[in-house]
């Protein structure tokens, strides 16, 4: 199965992007990207995925290098409500379970 | 919206009880999923169903137990809580189509096993 590697922690400026980095070097064919954040004592919210091709809808953009081996997700514009951790998951290709890493903690500052 | 719903957001237990976590989801989703979430750990998966009556084991299923009778209701069960299970856990549900298994969660529930 697929890990991701991504990093701990990072800072952003409030209305600028936040470009995150993910990192999926064994990543199968038919294994989605998929990202997801959870802001303190709520349970994760769906951002975006994909499998191939660049995704963008209200939310982010999903960025997938054409090896698939990493993923960027964009924030456009930054807002303090942003401030998140920010999990990067694959889709297991032999069954439907989803497994999350540690994250990357995002803060977003005025 | 789709909506998970768990019975407690709060929940205190004694040592050796027994512990039962509801989950309740209204989008007819056909997998179903218990996470629990610790400082510095991320969510680990205890188990999940992708079926009435069907359950798998995630990668911490020991100590805890799960129940689908109804597709819209799924039960995480401690049959004998003890302190290291004190945690906060995590429904989620999916549609269950493989193009697509965007996961929603519910609000959580924080247990305290005393």
């Amino acid at each position: 199965d697929a890990k991701t590697t991504q990093p701990t922690s990072m800072d952003c400026a409030e209305g600028r992007a936040a470009n995150l980095p993910c990192n999926h070097s064994t990543i199968s064919g038919n294994e989605y990207v998929y990202w997801y954040r959870q802001i303190h004592s709520q349970g994760p919210q769906y951002i975006i995925h994909g499998l191939k091709n660049n995704e963008t809808n209200e939310m982010a953009s999903l960025i997938i290098t054409e090896d698939r081996k990493s993923s960027t997700l964009i924030l456009p514009h930054a807002t303090l409500r942003d401030t998140a951790v920010y999990y990067c998951i694959v889709l297991r290709s032999n069954d439907y379970k989803l497994s999350f890493g540690a994250g990357t903690t995002v803060t977003v500052r005025a | 919206d789709v909506k998970v719903t768990q019975s407690s957001r709060y929940l205190v237990k004694r040592t050796g009880e027994k512990v039962f976590l509801e989950c309740v989801q209204d989008m007819d989703h056909e997998n179903m999923f218990w996470y629990r979430q610790d400082p510095g750990l991320g969510l680990r998966l205890i188990y999940f169903s992708y079926d009435v009556k069907m359950k798998e084991k995630g990668d911490i299923p020991e100590g805890y137990s799960v129940s689908r009778e109804k597709k819209e209701r799924f039960s995480l069960i401690l049959e004998s809580a003890s302190t290291n299970q004190t945690s906060m856990y995590l429904c989620a549900s999916s549609p269950g189509d493989r193009t697509n298994e965007k996961l929603f969660f519910g609000s959580g529930t924080q247990l305290s096993v005393l």
